[in-house]
């Protein structure tokens, strides 16, 4: 248990469907995180959010939609996804994203997202 | 570009020693990261090093060359369950992560 919470752990999408990750942090954290994994690869940052702000967006394409509606929850909205899309999607959160080198990022057990 | 290399997969004997490299050239350095991740599992943070030198916790330990741009974990007298996928991962100038694409360690008996 890292203290992050990942919803759903496996997720079965159609392209033309609508669906969500959540992700929930207990550490009293500031900054969240959203990361791509696929097999073999490095992560990929997606977005970060310090104190509900969004702060970064690498280049994701928009049918990718991040929202943190407080420091504690943060959800990916996925709409008209790819089948390269399917990866592991894994939330992380830190007490803050920079300023601290040795600032530690905790993870979720991450959603296995798969794309039809 | 910024890149991070790590052997893609080790094997190792269970009750032995093995160390896994990782090279790194980033625009900038502000710490180096080992994390561990069990299939279908979190990764989860092992340690931490801005100094060069050598970080000793418990079976595991860490060495960092800044000038060599080298870091290694060190994992001794392994179990079974020390089979894992080991992330390696850099903070640059801008505190920003670079991750490496991992080294899957498998051991056997």
């Amino acid at each position: 248990e890292t203290g992050v919470t990942q919803t759903p752990r496996h997720l079965v999408m159609g392209m033309t469907n609508k669906k969500s990750l959540k992700c929930e942090q207990h550490l009293g954290h500031n900054a969240m995180y959203w990361y791509k994994q696929s097999a073999k690869k490095p992560l990929e940052l997606m977005f970060v959010y310090n104190f509900k702000e969004q702060t970064e967006n690498n280049s994701v394409p928009s049918r990718f939609s991040p929202e943190c509606p407080n420091s504690s929850h943060l959800f990916l909205h996925l709409h008209t996804l790819q089948p390269e899309d399917s990866a592991l999607y894994l939330c992380a959160s830190s007490q803050d994203p920079e300023g601290n080198s040795g600032n530690t990022i905790y993870f979720g057990e991450g959603s296995w997202l798969t794309v039809v | 570009g910024q890149n991070i290399d790590q052997p893609t997969e080790m094997t190792a004997t269970e009750g032995a020693i093995v160390q896994i490299n990782c090279t790194y050239q980033t625009s900038g350095f502000n710490g180096l990261f080992w994390y561990q991740q069990h299939a279908g599992e979190a990764p989860t943070f092992l340690s931490y090093n801005v100094l060069d030198g050598l970080e000793e916790k418990g079976r595991f330990s860490s060495f960092l060359s800044r000038s060599k741009g080298y870091s290694y974990l060190l994992l001794k007298e392994l179990q079974m369950k020390d089979s894992a996928s080991y992330l390696c991962a850099v903070k640059d100038s801008n505190y920003q992560l670079i991750w490496g694409a991992g080294t899957k360690l498998i051991i056997k008996p």
